[in-house]
């Protein structure tokens, strides 16, 4: 069972563009929606983040909107720039697992977002 | 500051054999978390350390475990390894307690199993 799904598989926008990805998730106890930055062959860089008692948080270029009633979030990127070419995973922290503990990440599948100059 | 440090890069293992992975994590963090990332996918949670217990753990068979050390620093261990455990694995650290959220991943280790 995919907890969280991301939209669109890949993306090509012209440099300058608005670039616009989605994720949709399922479990009401989710309480953190981070977006993670991957270039080929690095680590996930944490890009931004939300929590559900927030619809919108906007950082330089990047936007999260979240709508809490559809369970669903999205990132914008405004003025797309060819630097900004990499995979784009949203995840959703939790639910609480035993002992208190509460830092899984559960993440999409990715979308390769390609900005043409 | 220095941030979340794997170790080695890149292993190439035979089917059968056994693995550790190392990871420090960023200064001042307490936590570790790994992931597993095969290739077009998003990383899948295998487990979570905190004063150097399991915390948490995702659908992970019991051939991987792991240990984390006093000085916070974590080791994957894979036993008998199959074809399929070929992927990028990811050290993520964080700070435990509520509302402490950010997880801060490392460049992982390319495990190549042939």
């Amino acid at each position: 069972q995919q907890q969280v799904k991301q939209s669109p598989q890949s993306l090509i926008v012209q440099k300058g563009g608005i670039s616009i990805i989605n994720c949709a998730y399922e479990n009401t106890a989710f309480d953190y929606f981070p977006w993670y930055q991957q270039f080929p062959g690095k680590g996930p860089a944490l890009l931004i983040a939300i929590r559900p008692d927030v619809s919108e948080k906007k950082e330089g270029r990047f936007t999260i909107s979240f709508n809490k009633s559809a369970k669903q979030f999205s990132l914008h990127i405004m003025d797309s720039q060819p630097g900004d070419s990499a995979t784009y995973f949203c995840a959703a922290k939790g639910p609480q697992g035993s002992g208190g503990s509460n830092y899984k990440l559960t993440f999409g599948k990715g979308t390769l977002l390609t900005v043409n100059p | 500051d220095a941030g979340v440090t794997q170790s080695p890069t890149h292993l190439i293992k035979t089917r059968g054999q056994q693995v550790t992975l190392r990871c420090s994590p960023k200064s001042g963090h307490d936590t570790v978390s790994w992931y597993q990332q095969a290739l077009g996918q998003g990383p899948q949670f295998i487990f979570q350390y905190y004063e150097e217990e399991e915390r948490q753990r995702g659908n992970f068979p019991d051939r991987f475990s792991g240990h984390q050390f006093p000085n916070y620093s974590s080791e994957l261990n894979v036993n008998a390894l199959l074809l399929g455990d070929s992927a990028l694995y990811l050290c993520a650290s964080s700070l435990w307690g509520a509302g402490r959220n950010e997880q801060y991943f490392g460049p992982g280790t390319r495990l190549t199993v042939t």
